[in-house]
């Protein structure tokens, strides 16, 4: 079952603009984290934030965390072509479970 | 390369056929897990390994699945007397403990015909 939604499903932006993609999730989590994914090909680790954290910065992007409104932001700055991709959310649940449950991505497209 | 290899990169096999995949995580990583990927959606979790033990399974993991990690290295997952229902991408990923980032391998893109 899928725990993470992601919103928007797709986006199309102009490259240099901005780009914000949401996730909600329904249970209690250990940590979040954010993919990225190219057409056919493995997922890309981008950022990991922890239950306690609220906000995480890495180069041109920068994750926020709402545990209350079981919510995390993906902001991605001054977009590329290359940022093409579907993007996904993935929660680790508390406990001693491993395993990630992943949302269905939101497709953001850059438009050069 | 040191990341997570995973071969073949595609399968084409005939329904009723046994398919086995391979999966080499980053040589540190204790942790190693599958995933099935049908297009469109996300990732869903299959299985997962600490070292040689499986720790968990899905529910996904039907009984004509089986995975290995016989010694705590690489692993592998057979898929008996496949169905066209199986045709996704299987990824594998591994982290270094838990709670900590899980890479992921290119996948394996099974079509069943």
């Amino acid at each position: 079952s899928q725990q993470g939604e992601e919103d928007p499903q797709a986006l199309s932006i102009q490259e240099g603009e901005n780009a914000t993609m949401n996730c909600s999730y329904k249970t209690s989590i250990n940590n979040l984290q954010w993919y990225r994914q190219n057409s056919g090909r493995g997922l890309v680790h981008l950022i990991l934030i922890r239950s306690n954290e609220r906000e995480k910065h890495s180069g041109r992007l920068r994750v926020t965390l709402d545990t209350s409104k079981k919510s995390s932001s993906l902001l991605i700055t001054a977009s590329r072509a290359a940022d093409t991709a579907s993007y996904f959310c993935a929660t680790k649940a508390g406990g001693g479970a491993d395993g990630l449950t992943f949302g269905k991505g939101t497709h953001l497209i850059i438009q050069p | 390369d040191t990341g997570v290899s995973q071969d073949p990169r595609h399968k084409i096999t005939k329904r009723g056929q046994n398919v086995t995949f391979r999966c080499d995580p980053i040589s540190e990583h204790n942790r190693l897990y599958w995933y099935r990927q049908t297009l469109g959606q996300g990732p869903e979790f299959l299985t997962y390994f600490q070292n040689e033990a499986q720790l968990e399974k899905s529910r996904l993991l039907s009984d004509r699945f089986s995975a290995e990690r016989p010694k705590g290295s690489f692993s592998t997952l057979e898929i008996q007397r496949t169905e066209q229902g199986d045709s996704a991408m299987y990824l594998c990923a591994s982290s270094r403990e838990l709670n900590t980032e899980a890479f992921f391998g290119q996948g394996t893109r099974l079509t069943v015909v």
